[in-house]
């Protein structure tokens, strides 16, 4: 089974503070992707990479940053935290599609968090 | 650009009645379709996709979705819930582009399932 873990479920931090939240898939994905989840929005894309050390915007890229040192890991970094980030955050990973089929995200738990 | 719709951001149902979550989207060129469900303080779980060939397809936990080019629509369908089946349900889009997949998320639709 593909697992994709998120360092934290829950996460409180004051404004103007540095976040991290981090993303770790054991499947060998060359994809992963971070989204919000905000309600009556759905999901929306904030960073996605196809490969080591390869970053592409999304949707909602402004006060993101992201990091992907190594393949198995995507860390997203809120450079200074603002009232309007306090959201849930979900981490996807997914294959290079070689063959029709294998194109499905695979999500984390979640990070819901507060920022105060 | 793709879009998603979902019509009802809530769907109140009883037990081992039948249900449909409707979805619709716009998109310009060939798209993959997909449901994923979200149950309370998990992340998302693929219920269904389609990429072609047959336009019925079964999903995990007894859910279908049809697909109809015409209409642009994916809605999906369970003949009997359980208690279970309650949770959060998000349609997605997506086409290929240079061997990533862009989805495109609708809103979300709640289902409430009561005995």
């Amino acid at each position: 089974d593909v697992k994709v873990t998120q360092s934290s479920r829950y996460l409180v931090k004051r404004t103007g503070e540095k976040v991290f939240l981090e993303c770790v898939q054991d499947m060998d994905h060359e994809n992963m992707f971070w989204y919000r989840q905000d309600p009556g929005l759905g999901l929306r894309l904030i960073y996605f990479s196809y490969d080591v050390k390869m970053k592409e915007k999304g949707d909602i890229p402004e006060g993101y940053s992201v990091s992907r040192e190594k393949k198995e890991r995507f860390s997203l970094i809120l450079e200074s935290a603002s009232t309007n980030q306090t959201s849930m955050y979900l981490c996807a990973s997914s294959l290079y599609p070689k063959v029709r089929g294998q194109e499905t995200q695979y999500f984390g738990p979640g990070t819901r968090l507060l920022v105060l | 650009a793709q879009s998603v719709t979902q019509l009802d951001s809530q769907v109140p149902v009883f037990e081992e009645a039948p249900v449909e979550l409707r979805c619709n989207y716009s998109s310009s060129v060939s798209v993959y379709l997909f449901w994923y469900v979200q149950y309370p303080n998990q992340g998302l779980q693929l219920l269904l996709k389609y990429l072609s060939g047959s336009t019925l397809v079964k999903g995990i936990n007894g859910f279908e979705a049809e697909f109809n080019k015409s209409q642009t629509s994916f809605h999906l369908r369970k003949p009997s819930v359980h208690i279970s089946d309650t949770a959060e349900y998000f349609c997605a889009v997506s086409h290929m582009n240079t061997g990533f997949q862009k989805l495109v998320f609708g809103t979300g639709t709640r289902l409430l399932v009561s005995p």
